[in-house]
């Protein structure tokens, strides 16, 4: 089976800290992404990657940053945490489009900052 | 604890009754379709598929219906078990600027009553 792995499913931080959160998945898929999951918005797309050292910004990436230095690694970083970036950050993973139905999901970060 | 379920419209359902889930959905160019379950403190999985060329895919106990002309997707359960309790969100699937854009929508709580 397919495992989406997100590090740290449960963080604490405070104003203006650097927030790393990784995702790995071990199936070898092209393409990653980082999502955050707020109460009545749904999943909004922050950023998205469909290739080492390639990345492109989604809906709302403002306030982030990515690195995919690695296939199966994709990180999301928050240079300088805010209390509006208190979410669930969901990482994602698929093989080849969306289209073949095989977007896997890793079980989600709790990011709280104060 | 888990905030997802927080300002989600809910549906409660009887154990063994049939439930239906709706989603309306925006772009009328999406031409795939995806349900997801997410249970508390998990990430979302893959439920079931439609594409835009189909009005109703049935599973293992789960019936999607697409409805093109309203913009409209439901999920039907059958004999709705207290494991499916969960929030229930769909997808739609879209191309652009050549790459495939997935919305998600902002979720049903389904709670079963034993």
């Amino acid at each position: 089976d397919v495992k989406v792995t997100q590090s740290s499913r449960y963080l604490v931080k405070r104003t203006g800290e650097k927030v790393f959160l990784e995702c790995v998945q071990d199936m070898d898929h092209e393409n990653m992404f980082w999502y955050r999951q707020d109460p009545g918005l749904g999943l909004r797309l922050i950023y998205f990657s469909y290739d080492v050292k390639m990345k492109e910004k989604g809906d709302i990436p403002e306030g982030y940053s990515v690195s995919r230095e690695k296939k199966e690694r994709f990180s999301l970083i928050l240079e300088s945490a805010s209390t509006n970036q208190t979410s669930m950050y969901l990482c994602a993973s698929t093989r080849g489009t969306v289209g073949t139905g095989e977007l896997f999901f890793g079980e989600g970060s709790r990011l709280t900052v104060l | 604890g888990e905030s997802v379920g927080l300002h989600l419209p809910t549906l409660s359902v009887q154990e063994g009754d049939n439930s239906i889930i709706n989603c309306a959905y925006s772009n009328s160019a999406s031409d795939y379709f995806i349900w997801y379950k997410q249970e508390s403190g998990k990430g979302p999985q893959f439920i079931i598929d439609i594409r835009s060329n189909m009005d109703k895919r049935q599973g293992q106990r789960v019936t999607v219906l697409l409805n093109k002309t309203v913009k409209h997707l439901s999920l039907q359960i059958a004999a709705t078990q207290p494991g499916d309790s969960a929030v229930y969100f769909c997808a739609e699937i879209s191309n652009s600027g050549g790459y495939q854009k997935v919305t998600f929508g902002t979720g049903t709580k389904l709670q079963v009553i034993p």
